[in-house]
């Protein structure tokens, strides 16, 4: 079965960068564009980012554009979060999730905290 | 990007029907048939239950169905059971691979 599991979540000072991965198994990765979704504390979803099947496109949310970069290795079926200068307001459970066949997000991850706080 | 509008709460009685919906723009809901559905319960991941408008993924019970009017897509509930407990979630594809999610709608099974 589909499985996304994220790592490299954490506690880190504002201003620091931190990577997010998303280790992908049961399904052909390089077949399939990938999302990066979080949810701050309390709050609801937020479409942070997306990678097509072999790095053709990406596309990013305007909260999110020039400070997080999303990128795939299809050669270990590995889905990456770069952030960088972060700030509180990044505090926040990142999910990765899968694209689906028609207009959807069919499978998601657990999901990974990242804590931006002095 | 452009906002979906659901309201924050709704809540029914085991047996009794739900509907929730999720408001956006003539040029986006009112346009293509890209909304979907995701139930999230307390403390775990989100999970879809609805694809293209009123499309049941396989395992998902068919007491939850989808449909459109207009600019306003809505999730109905039907047997409301107290599993169904959750919040819920409408998204939309609006261009290329931009994604756009509605609030949240927390269901309140009494």
């Amino acid at each position: 079965q589909v499985q996304l599991v994220e790592s490299g979540g954490g506690v880190v000072q504002p201003g620091r960068s931190l990577r997010l991965s998303c280790a992908a198994s049961g399904f052909t990765f390089s077949l399939y564009g990938l999302h990066w979704v979080r949810q701050a504390p309390g709050k609801g979803l937020e479409w942070v980012a997306f990678i097509c099947n072999d790095e053709c496109d990406q596309y990013y949310a305007d909260s999110v554009k020039g400070r997080f970069t999303i990128s795939r290795d299809n050669s270990k079926n590995i889905l990456y979060l770069q952030i960088d200068s972060l700030r509180a307001e990044d505090t926040a459970v990142y999910y990765c999730a899968r694209d689906g066949a028609h207009y959807d997000i069919d499978s998601w991850g657990q999901g990974a905290l990242v804590t931006v706080s002095s | 990007q452009s906002a979906l509008t659901q309201p924050p709460s709704v809540s029914g009685s085991p047996g009794q029907s739900v509907t929730i919906s999720c408001t956006g723009a003539s040029s986006d809901i009112g346009t293509y048939n890209r909304v979907s559905w995701y139930q999230q319960p307390p403390g775990t991941a989100p999970k879809l239950m609805i694809y293209d408008v009123s499309n049941r993924p396989s395992g998902v019970p068919d007491r939850f169905s989808g449909s459109k009017s207009g600019n306003t897509a809505s999730l109905i509930i039907s047997g409301l059971q107290a599993e169904d407990e959750a919040d819920y979630y409408c998204g939309l594809k609006i261009g290329g691979s931009i994604w756009v999610f509605g609030g949240g709608t927390k269901l309140t099974v009494l």
